[in-house]
């Protein structure tokens, strides 16, 4: 079975410029969740997504924004993109939201914003 | 707010050797704790979690963490080290203040000395 797939796996992209991210979950898994991780700290929690709705949102500017498919698939929006915004996403997906359900992670996609 | 403290970045040990990677977190009303890897180059995998009962876990790969609520702490532990775990261990926390989002410590970045 395929695991979590992230594309594209690099992107270069210029201050002001609008990037989007995607992700397909593991098959039968219904939520998704991104992260983004900058060089040398742990992953910061942006959105989570169940059943094509919003479930949560961290501390992001709006330009930051999510949508979930009726597939299950996730794509990641950044508008206006910031030198700051450079980071590793990564997306994870599981069952359900519980606390009991283990997340499963892609390998992310590196994002270089220049 | 709830914060997760790795102390420290790198763990130099030598093969064979125990390991000790120490994580303390702010808030001790119920909350959920988590350990995971993440090797070089790929997404990351959950070792272990802890959500209630016993205060000793034990995970995949021969490591095992103690909750310690007196101490606010969730230090992840293995007897003897293999080259292969060579990897970035990052320990998360989730509550009720976080809406149960996990928040994540920096990273500890363990190193195998053959």
């Amino acid at each position: 079975d395929a695991g979590v797939t992230q594309s594209p796996t690099h992107l270069i992209k210029t201050r002001g410029q609008h990037v989007t991210l995607r992700c397909s979950p593991i098959s039968g898994h219904k939520s998704v969740s991104w992260y983004q991780q900058v060089l040398g700290q742990g992953p910061q929690f942006i959105f989570q997504y169940y059943e094509k709705e919003e479930r949560g949102r961290g501390n992001f500017p709006d330009r930051f924004s999510a949508r979930q498919f009726p597939n299950y698939s996730s794509e990641l929006n950044v508008n206006a993109l910031l030198l700051g915004d450079s980071a590793l996403y990564l997306c994870a997906s599981s069952q359900s939201t519980g606390l009991n359900t283990e997340a499963f992670f892609g390998q992310g996609t590196r994002l270089t914003v220049v | 707010a709830q914060s997760v403290t790795q102390l420290d970045s790198q763990v130099p040990v030598f093969e064979e050797a125990p390991v000790e990677l120490r994580c303390n977190y702010s808030s001790s009303v119920s909350v959920y704790l988590f350990w995971y890897v993440q090797y070089p180059n790929q997404g990351l995998q959950l070792l272990l979690k802890y959500l209630s009962g016993s205060t000793l876990v034990k995970g995949i790969n021969g490591f095992e963490a103690e909750f310690n609520k007196s101490q606010t702490s969730f230090h992840l532990r293995k007897p003897s080290v293999h080259i292969s775990d060579t990897a970035v261990y990052f320990c998360a926390v989730s509550d009720l203040r976080s809406n149960y989002q996990l928040i994540w410590g920096a990273g500890t970045k363990l190193i195998i000395k053959p």
